[in-house]
């Protein structure tokens, strides 16, 4: 079985600037998915980011982009420019090739500050 | 509008009185899934299915049923609520392995 680690329970940073959350994964699979999650006050989850695992290129969707570092299993969330909006839990989450068995981390809380 | 529809939103119940939180998606999903979510112990998988009539146990499964009896719906059902069962729970689904998921708006269950 997977295991997610989100060792940073909460975290804040200034509006406009960098952050970069962590997330370090245990699985015996080669082949597997890496997701992040955002979950704001309204509690809707929302995709943030995917990353394919046999893909060494790193994903990027606008402000967010990972670091993934498949021989440390590692796979952390940099947010750039970051807005008020941005204010929320953050979820890591990894789940096997052709398996439904996703596991979440225990989650982040950012604060963004003005 | 692509959604996954959960039912209800809130519920209050007393220990032992059978419930059943509904689930159904419009997306045509393969895989969908069961979670509950509790502080500092992130999203635990309860249940999920791969396909009509094929569900496996995640973490938690003691106390929860699941049915998958047709594509869209796959509901939670508590046959004997505990207080320990009281949480936020999440039902999600996605096209397959490599996708992932759309969430519920979550269902807060409180067993007194």
């Amino acid at each position: 079985a997977q295991t997610v680690t989100q060792s940073q329970p909460e975290m804040s940073v200034q509006e406009a600037e960098t952050v970069t959350l962590s997330c370090t994964y245990d699985t015996s699979e080669n082949n597997y998915y890496l997701f992040w999650y955002k979950q704001p006050p309204s509690r809707q989850m929302i995709l943030v980011i995917r990353q394919e695992a046999y893909k060494q290129q790193n994903a990027t969707e606008n402000r967010f982009s990972v670091n993934f570092q498949k021989a440390a299993k590692s796979f952390s969330l940099k947010i750039s420019d970051s807005q008020l909006g941005d204010t929320a839990m953050y979820f890591c989450a990894s789940t096997p090739y052709n398996n439904n068995d996703m596991r979440f981390g225990a989650g982040t809380r950012l604060t963004v500050k003005p | 509008e692509a959604q996954v529809t959960q039912n209800p939103r809130y519920l209050i119940t007393v220990t032992g009185k059978k419930l059943t939180v509904t689930c159904s998606q419009n997306m045509n999903h393969e895989y969908m899934s069961w979670y509950r979510q509790d502080p500092g112990l992130g999203l635990r998988q309860i249940y999920y299915s791969m396909n009509v009539e094929v569900t496996d146990k995640g973490d938690v499964p003691e106390g929860y049923k699941v049915s998958r009896k047709e594509k869209r719906n796959f509901p939670l059902i508590l046959e004997s609520p505990s207080p320990n069962q009281t949480s936020l729970y999440f039902c999600a689904s996605r096209f397959g392995h490599n996708y992932g998921y759309t969430f519920g708006s979550g269902t807060r269950l409180t067993v007194v």
